[in-house]
């Protein structure tokens, strides 16, 4: 059965502080593994998708790696700003998509 | 292109009412999933459909709770005789045939059971 953990639950930095965050899972058996961005009260946004082939993505500020063997993923963000404030969940895909807890993020101007 | 839309974005239920949400897809996504999220808890998958189809129910609790998705209209998900323990956020996503990992996600509807 996979399980997704992620680490720290929780986390404050100051502004402009590069940061990492953690995700682990157990089955290395997934199709992808995807980060998310959820803000208080709404949806969430789907910031970065790796395929289980490919070893990271980029996107602006944003780095997320995959070691599949290691069951390990992070989330690398540089220069963070108030505005990253927010709880980042990781999900994996084998067949459905299993979430972990995810970790709030709070950047302090 | 409006997003996936779910109504309503907070619901209040007594213990023993049902509770009725509402999923609108986004345009031309015929696949359709719920997720619940508890207090403290990360998101579980509950249901997968495809339009007047359930394609995985794997995640749905065996008793009280349905999910449909007919040919016109929106998906509903209908909890029977709410409990105290059904208070959570349900987040509804969509995705376009042939292509499940697009999913995209609404802004969740969030029951209360008083």
């Amino acid at each position: 059965k996979q399980e997704v953990t992620q680490i720290p639950a929780a986390l404050s930095v100051p502004e402009g502080e590069n940061l990492v965050l953690n995700c682990s899972f157990t089955d290395s058996a997934i199709y992808n593994l995807q980060w998310f961005r959820q803000d208080p009260g709404k949806g969430l946004t789907s910031l970065l998708l790796i395929q289980s082939s490919q070893r990271e993505q980029t996107s602006g500020r944003l780095n997320a790696s995959l070691d599949k063997s290691s069951g390990r993923s992070t989330l690398y963000i540089a220069a963070s700003q108030p505005g990253d404030s927010a709880t980042y969940l990781c999900a994996v895909r084998g067949g459905k998509l299993i979430f972990g807890q995810g970790t709030e993020l709070s950047v302090k101007p | 292109n409006a997003g996936v839309m779910q109504n309503p974005r907070h619901l209040v239920r007594r213990r023993g009412q049902e509770a009725r949400l509402r999923c609108s897809p986004m345009k031309g996504h015929s696949h359709v999933y719920w997720y619940r999220q508890l207090p403290e808890e990360g998101l579980k998958f509950m249901v997968y459909l495809q339009k007047e189809n359930i394609i995985d129910e794997s995640g749905m609790p065996k008793e009280r709770f349905s999910a449909e998705f007919p040919k016109e209209g929106p998906s509903i998900l209908r909890i029977q005789q709410v409990v105290r323990g059904d208070s959570a956020a349900y987040f509804c996503a969509s995705s376009p045939a042939g292509a499940p990992y697009e999913q995209y996600f609404g802004p969740g509807t969030r029951l209360t059971v008083t």
